[in-house]
């Protein structure tokens, strides 16, 4: 079974600046199935990246992801102060779900 | 755009069954997509459930899959959730979900449902 790791577990920064966000896997995953997501308090998660690179439909370019083997890493650059929120990542393999523990990126 | 609405008792006693009904607009739920359940404990993380085919094709979390039934109604055009043996632990948001390709891309907009006496 893939377990996901995210750190930090809380990330604080201001906003402009650049958020950069780990999800390291237990073991070799494929990139193809790998996704970010944010969720903000009393809401759904909203996917970002799926691919581990690839923009969902509507997210901004300051949202970028990057990654391959176990070690992936989400990148918001010239944070905005709507960006602060949860963010999980997700993989999928043999027919089931595997969330990170999320990362909190607050003021 | 998919639309998903989850419903159901807000409170369930423990040992008891946990039911939920996902209600999917602007969409059959026969097109060719999968629909997942997904739940989040209060201050924690996601966990994912198991998801169900139009065909009835269930996929579980092996963590779950003991207690846990998904089940289709084509002509409601919505989708639900069984959780047997409840306890405290299971006290969570319930999100449903949809995607087409492998990743969750719609999300309904969650439920609580707390396990208590």
């Amino acid at each position: 079974e893939i377990v996901l790791t995210q750190s930090p577990g809380t990330l604080s920064l201001s906003p402009g600046e650049r958020a950069t966000l780990s999800c390291r896997a237990s073991q070799t995953i494929s990139f193809i199935y790998l996704a970010w997501y944010q969720q903000k308090p009393g809401q759904a998660p909203r996917l970002l990246i799926y691919g581990a690179a690839t923009r969902a439909t509507g997210i901004p370019d300051r949202f970028s992801g990057r990654g391959s083997g176990t070690d992936f890493t989400l990148t918001i650059n010239t944070l905005e102060p709507e960006d602060f929120a949860v963010y999980h990542c997700l993989h999928y393999g043999g027919s089931m779900y595997t969330f990170g523990q999320g990362t909190k990126l607050e003021i | 755009q998919v639309q998903l609405q989850e419903s159901g008792p807000g409170l369930v006693k423990p040992s008891g069954t946990l039911s939920l009904t996902c209600a999917v607009s602007n969409d059959s739920i026969s097109s060719r997509k999968w629909w997942s359940w997904v739940r989040q404990p209060p201050g924690k993380g996601l966990e994912w459930i198991g998801e169900i085919y139009h065909s009835g094709s269930t996929n579980y979390n092996p963590s779950l899959k003991s207690r846990v039934s998904i089940s289709i109604d084509e002509s409601m055009n919505h989708f639900s959730l069984e959780l047997t043996s409840v306890t405290a632990a299971d006290t969570a948001v319930y999100f449903c979900a949809g995607r087409s390709a492998w990743m969750l891309e719609y999300w309904g907009q969650g439920t609580l449902v707390t396990v208590s006496s």
